[in-house]
């Protein structure tokens, strides 16, 4: 198994843009979690799926911030707009109730 | 997050025992976690440990656990220089796939 994949690896946009990242995660697993890091504030959970259902979504920032989980192989994370203070490096991670298998991250840069 | 405390920095010779410690302050804590995170990596499970435990031992990695006083280490016998990363205590509930984060020890290994 590849683990779990997410797309881009790095993302540059400019403040305003909309940037949609992708997520894959283990074949198999039925929870799906996104992250965001910073320097900052750490790892903070932003909202996990649970058998493709958005089980908790209390991390979200505010509503610049969506997540969809269409099927079970496939989620993405929205931010529109985006804004500098967004920058940070996002990751997604999957389950299958015991370990999180975290995937590579994207880095995002928000100028 | 709050509910998980680490130290920030920790600097360690080769060939010398690290001891990262953690402490958290949820009683209901069923499971905890320590993860290592490599410069631009994800994060990789290390080890973990159920709360009726009090140790672990995994090769080099032993965790202990002191359910009492809500503290957690992990200590990495003969530390080498690829041992160096940041290490985050997590928690969770047995019912709640939900993870807690601690802010992450950065260790850093000395020749």
């Amino acid at each position: 198994d590849a683990g779990v994949i997410q797309s881009p690896r790095h993302e540059v946009t400019e403040m305003g843009q909309e940037v949609t990242l992708r997520c894959k995660p283990i074949s198999g697993h039925n929870s799906l979690f996104w992250y965001r890091q910073t320097m900052m504030r750490g790892l903070e959970l932003l909202i996990y799926f649970n058998n493709n259902v958005p089980i908790d979504d209390s991390g979200m920032p505010e509503d610049r911030f969506s997540a969809k989980m269409p099927n079970a192989s496939f989620s993405t994370l929205k931010i529109q707009p985006s804004e500098p203070r967004d920058s940070a490096v996002y990751f997604c991670a999957s389950s299958d109730g015991d370990e999180q298998f975290f995937g590579p991250g994207t880095r995002l840069t928000v100028l | 997050g709050e509910d998980v405390e680490q130290s920030l920095f920790l600097s360690v010779r080769e060939g010398d025992s690290s001891v990262i410690n953690c402490t958290y302050t949820d009683s209901s804590s069923t499971y905890l976690y320590w993860y290592k995170q490599e410069p631009g990596a994800g994060l990789q499970l290390l080890t973990y440990i159920f709360s009726n435990m009090d140790m672990k031992q995994d090769q080099r990695l032993t965790v202990l656990l002191n359910k009492k006083d809500k503290h957690l280490s992990l200590r990495i016998a003969d530390t080498q220089t690829g041992d160096s990363a940041i290490y985050f205590c997590a928690e969770s509930r047995s019912n709640d796939y939900k993870l807690s984060f601690g802010a992450g020890t950065t260790v850093t290994v000395r020749a």
